[in-house]
């Protein structure tokens, strides 16, 4: 499996552009994490999502942001309009179906789009 | 609110040293705790899951302990490598509903050299 699969790698927009983030998570994996990373803040949950129904969405920082998922295999992350105090690296996750009960949620995580907003 | 603090923000080390990273927790009722690397410019990999029965869990020259009671969880890296230099982060699921809720520490910085 070519794993979890991020684009692009690096973005740079200007300031009240539009901007979407798109992931292919892992085949058969039902659980797909979107996350922000920055020096400042560390790694935060945006929003993720379990057989394609969004779970919880407490981490999207505001309206501008909106994250989908139409099938199981694909999901985008927009951004509208960007502003520069979103530029970071997000990432995006998968997990295969939990076994056993709760607790066994091992993610796989993509190599990330690095976002530049001028 | 779960919180998660790593110590040491950053640690350098020579080769063939054993070391410690340490992971902190305020919220003790967790399912289990997991130990990532991130390597520069890269995603996250996941290096070990300890379930909250368990007490460590091994792999290769890694072993992570968890003791729940006291909110803390440790990665032991054997014979370090120059190879073995990322950032290392803990990280912790939410309960309930938002068990694919994890809560990451900052990172402990690791570098070895040769």
């Amino acid at each position: 499996d070519a794993g979890v699969i991020q684009s692009p790698r690096h973005e740079v927009t200007e300031m009240g552009q539009e901007v979407t983030l798109r992931c292919k998570p892992i085949s058969g994996h039902n659980s797909l994490f979107w996350y922000r990373q920055t020096m400042m803040r560390g790694l935060e949950l945006l929003i993720y999502f379990n057989n394609n129904v969004p779970i919880d969405d407490s981490g999207m920082p505001e309206d501008r942001f909106s994250a989908k998922m139409p099938n199981a295999s694909f999901s985008t992350l927009k951004i509208q309009p960007s502003e520069p105090r979103d530029s970071a690296v997000y990432f995006c996750a998968s997990s295969p179906p939990l076994g056993g009960g709760a607790g066994l949620n091992i993610q796989y995580f993509g190599a990330g789009t690095r976002l530049s907003v001028l | 609110k779960q919180e998660v603090t790593q110590i040491p923000a950053a640690l350098s080390v020579p080769e063939g040293e054993n070391l410690v990273l340490n992971c902190s927790f305020t919220d003790s009722a967790i399912y289990n705790l997991q130990w990532f690397r991130q390597d520069p410019g890269k995603g996250l990999t996941s290096l070990l899951l300890i379930q909250s029965s368990q007490r460590e869990q091994t792999s290769g020259r890694l072993n992570a302990s968890l003791d729940k009671s006291s909110g803390r969880s440790t990665l032991y890296i054997a014979a370090s490598q120059p190879g073995d230099s990322a950032t290392y982060l803990c990280a912790v699921p939410a309960g309930g509903t938002s068990y694919g809720k994890l809560t990451f520490g900052q990172g402990t910085i690791l570098t070895v050299h040769p």
